[in-house]
């Protein structure tokens, strides 16, 4: 049974396109976060979300926003796709004041 | 702000070699350490996670040792295979809001048969 789950894998899309990736954890974990892996492979923090605060890295464009319809899940959009939104996207979950992380297999986005 | 380091970017060792990746980090306030693997095109697979007050652990043949003074990790591998090949990431989390991780670059290990 897959912990964190992300879809799709792979995302090829045109400039200029919304996008969605969604994410789902069955962890029963209170927060959730998008992370990026660019091409250099360096992890950044997106954005950090439990059901009382989203908390943003300041240097993410405003065209990306989560959504998260209930504590299980955290979807991720993108507006007006730029060719340098390529990279791959990560899912994560945790626990607040225990366990460490559990990270999704990764979403794969090619913006052409 | 708080920057993680890794050191080497690159390691590769004939299969058997004990070896050690090293981790460094800024600022020293931080709720826990946690070492990842990477394969390619593949997620992150967590290995081992050291609270702030703990000083190593232990998995098999990986240890992790912390030394939050000084602002350093160690990722210890006894008996490398070819298996082992990934990357290996550093990921501390601060005492703030968020529980974000900042991960270093990461060290590419390759273990040759």
């Amino acid at each position: 049974d897959t912990a964190v789950s992300q879809t799709p894998k792979y995302l090829v899309t045109q400039m200029g396109n919304d996008k969605s990736i969604k994410c789902e954890q069955n962890l029963g974990h209170d927060t959730m976060y998008w992370y990026k892996q660019d091409s250099k492979k360096f992890l950044k923090i997106m954005f950090s979300y439990n059901n009382k605060e989203l908390i943003i890295n300041e240097t993410v464009p405003n065209r990306f926003s989560p959504k998260s319809p209930d504590k299980a899940h955290l979807n991720l959009h993108i507006n007006s796709l730029e060719l340098g939104d390529s990279a791959v996207y990560f899912c994560a979950s945790s626990q607040t004041g225990t366990s460490g992380y559990t990270f999704g297999s990764g979403t794969r986005l090619t913006v052409v | 702000k708080q920057e993680v380091t890794q050191i080497p970017a690159a390691l590769s060792v004939p299969e058997g070699e004990n070896l050690v990746l090293n981790c460094s980090f800024t600022d020293s306030a931080i709720y826990n350490l946690q070492w990842f693997r990477q394969d390619p095109g593949k997620g992150l697979t967590s290995l081992l996670l050291i609270q702030s007050s703990q000083r190593e652990q232990t998995s098999g043949r990986l240890n992790a040792s912390l030394d939050k003074s000084s602002g350093r990790s160690t990722l210890y591998i006894a008996a490398s295979q070819p298996g082992d090949s990934a990357t290996y990431l550093c990921a501390v989390r601060l005492n703030n809001a968020g529980n974000m991780l900042t991960f270093g670059g990461g060290t590419r290990l390759m273990v040759k048969p």
